[in-house]
């Protein structure tokens, strides 16, 4: 059982918009930051949204991160067959001391 | 570049232990944590702990205290997991990711190694 929850599947035509959530707790995502990774078939995740909402050099607009209260937000706009991947938010847990990740969501662009 | 480099797959018994390796190159290797994190066959990730890499100091996250160890060799930028004991459980991808240290309210993990699948079977 994650810390955070995210929703284990959703799915979207090509070009259209997709969210993922991310819901936690005032432990984690409530006081501190969030980050999202992407993790396609076969390969280690890759950094996507640091500090909530900001895209490291490389990852195109086409992915912002938002958060309210205790739950994080990815959106994805334009999506492409090359989104299909697992996608997972994390953060810190201040409770635990510790690095906590949701379960993970698996796109599928149909 | 910012680069860490994992050693291969393992294949153990049940009982034995395993030392995975992830060697950083392209950055101050004392300036950014080493992170380990745990994937198990179609499951999730799952954040097993840290180790400051000034101090070598590790942490570890509830449930990986004990069998497994954190380590490093700065004088070759390179960190190790090991885990003793193995079980079948232990059966899983092991990824080496960098970070912030110390770590707390504003963490990500970035970059990722390639990640050892550690195999555990009689």
């Amino acid at each position: 059982q994650s810390v955070l929850t995210q929703p284990p599947s959703v799915s979207a035509a090509p070009g259209q918009k997709v969210t993922i959530s991310c819901s936690g707790s005032s432990s984690n995502i409530g006081n501190n930051y969030v980050s999202w990774y992407q993790q396609l078939p076969g390969t280690a995740p890759k950094l996507l949204i640091y500090d909530n909402n900001e895209r490291p050099s490389g990852i195109p607009d086409r992915f912002s991160g938002s958060t309210s209260g205790t739950s994080a937000t990815l959106g994805i706009t334009g999506l492409q067959t090359g989104d299909e991947a697992d996608y997972y938010c994390g953060t810190w847990d201040s409770s635990l001391s510790a690095g906590v990740f949701g379960g993970g969501t698996k796109l599928t662009v149909l | 570049q910012v680069q860490l480099v994992q050693s291969g797959s393992e294949l153990r018994k049940p009982g034995a232990s395993v030392k995975v390796s992830c060697k950083a190159s392209g950055y101050t290797f004392t300036n950014y944590a080493i992170n380990w994190v745990r994937q198990a066959p179609g499951q999730g990730l799952e954040w097993m702990g840290w180790i400051n890499t000034n101090t070598g100091n590790p942490t570890y996250a509830q449930g990986f205290a004990g069998r497994f160890v954190f380590s490093l060799d700065t004088s070759i930028s390179t960190t190790y997991l090991q885990i003793n004991g193995l079980k079948a459980e232990d059966t899983a991808v092991y990824y080496c990711a960098t970070s912030k240290q110390p770590l707390g309210a504003r963490n990500w993990f970035d970059p990722w190694g390639q990640g050892a699948l550690v195999t555990v079977s009689s």
